[in-house]
């Protein structure tokens, strides 16, 4: 069984463009999360999605959206970067037994 | 939201040694996880234990919910231990602690 696949692995932006990344997560799991980790504020978690439908949101700006496809893969948006948008991001499946991360996309924002 | 705390926030052992590592949390949860953070960042997961006991080779948890605090046991601990462990709670969305960095030294 596949595990959370998340792409691409590491990516450079320049400040003020936008980045999309993307996440599929373990088949037939409907629910997928996002997360940021950075050295100053830890893991934190950005939106959840659950079968098209944003469920739940973490507190950050509206520049961070995502959306969620009928086959349950999901992409996150980050729109007009800031260098402090350098970050881990982790994207997780969830199941009855909890949740499942992906390598995860580490972005740098020069 | 709930609070997570992590301790210690450190660990150095010698390798074979044993270890504890507590979460607290402040909240009552249907969830917690133990994870393992591996060098290239992916969060490796360790248990889910929203209470009771499990052992899985040289680990174990233990999650006492009415006490509000689960304790993840390293035992014989081995250089490949070494890395962040992350204590995590909730439903919809998951509350991490800060992290315990283990160093494990030969």
């Amino acid at each position: 069984k596949a595990g959370v696949t998340q792409t691409p692995r590491y990516l450079i932006k320049t400040r003020g463009q936008q980045v999309t990344l993307s996440c599929s997560p373990i088949s037939g799991h409907r629910s997928v999360s996002w997360y940021q980790q950075t050295p100053g504020q830890g893991l934190q978690f950005l939106f959840e999605y659950f079968s098209e439908t944003q469920r739940n949101k973490g507190n950050f700006p509206g520049r961070f959206s995502g959306r969620q496809f009928s086959n349950s893969r999901s992409e996150m948006n980050v729109s007009t970067l800031e260098l402090g948008d350098s970050a881990l991001y982790l994207c997780a499946s969830r199941a009855e037994t909890g949740y499942t991360f992906g390598s995860g996309t580490r972005l740098t924002v020069v | 939201g709930i609070q997570v705390e992590q301790s210690p926030p450190d660990l150095i052992l010698q390798e074979g040694a044993n270890s504890t590592l507590r979460c607290n949390f402040s909240d009552s949860v249907n969830n917690l996880q133990w994870f393992h953070q591996n060098p290239w960042g992916q969060l490796i997961n360790l248990f889910y234990i929203p209470s009771g006991t499990k052992q899985n080779g040289r680990l174990s948890a233990t999650t006492v919910a009415t006490e509000r605090y689960s304790l993840l046991y390293i035992s014989s601990s081995q250089t490949t231990d070494s890395g962040v462990y992350f204590c995590a709670v909730g439903d919809y969305k998951l509350s991490f602690g800060a992290g315990t960095t283990v160093t494990v030294r030969a």
